[in-house]
């Protein structure tokens, strides 16, 4: 089952900054936050993974709770090709533990 | 070569056929994935194989059949489906097998 919650949709104004959260009060200590997205039809796409400290590349920014239970991934200036499922998966780094799965995940819509 | 390549991108078959979709990626992962996708819903996964050996099966029914010829190469053998199993068929690949994952485009199957 997966171990993280996410909103089923979300809007957002083209150019104004999306906010995605994150439910994963489950995780344990040895698991990272991971995103991902999926353009229509189009396999995921890696986004971020994080622990406990905030993230940021060039696509996204990573906030995580000090307590580690949600986090929110954070497109900064979103524009109409950020429309997407966007997943939130909690897996360990380092142990290969193989199971990836993935929850329901948020619908962005990003409006002109 | 970062990519994960899928073939066939669409497969049309009858309940009777039998036909293999194909995986391939040449950056040294330890791990591939087959996860199953209908529409609207979130990637489901099927199969990991680790260092070329099976490791987990979800259950799988077998009209569904991997197989793991090499390192770089991962097939799905199908036979006797049913229109149920229409989806969009994804491949990925890991590293370390865990969260971080790269998928491929995907095999789009359509099962009369």
């Amino acid at each position: 089952d997966a171990k993280t919650t996410q909103p089923p949709s979300m809007d957002c104004a083209e150019g104004r900054a999306a906010n995605l959260p994150c439910n994963h009060s489950t995780i344990s200590g040895n698991e990272y936050v991971y995103w991902y997205r999926q353009i229509h039809s189009q396999g995921p796409q890696y986004i971020i993974h994080g622990l406990k400290n905030n993230e940021t590349n060039e696509m996204a920014s990573l906030i995580i709770t000090e307590d580690r239970k949600s986090s929110t991934l954070i497109l900064p200036h979103a524009t109409l090709r950020d429309t997407a499922v966007y997943y939130c998966i909690v897996s360990p780094l380092n142990t290969g533990g193989f199971k990836t799965i993935f929850g329901a995940g948020t619908r962005l819509f990003v409006k002109a | 070569d970062t990519e994960v390549t899928q073939t066939p991108k669409h497969l049309v078959m009858g309940m009777t056929n039998k036909k293999s979709l194909k995986c391939e990626q040449h950056m040294g992962h330890r791990a591939m994935y087959w996860y199953k996708q209908k529409a609207k819903k979130p990637p489901e996964l099927m199969f990991v194989y680790s260092y070329e050996k099976l490791s987990i099966n979800e259950s799988v029914p077998s009209r569904f059949s991997p197989e793991c010829p090499n390192s770089s190469l991962l097939n799905l053998h199908l036979h006797a489906l049913q229109p149920e199993d229409s989806a969009l068929y994804l491949c990925a690949s890991s590293p370390r097998g865990n969260g971080e994952l790269f998928f491929g485009e995907g095999s789009r199957l359509t099962v009369l």
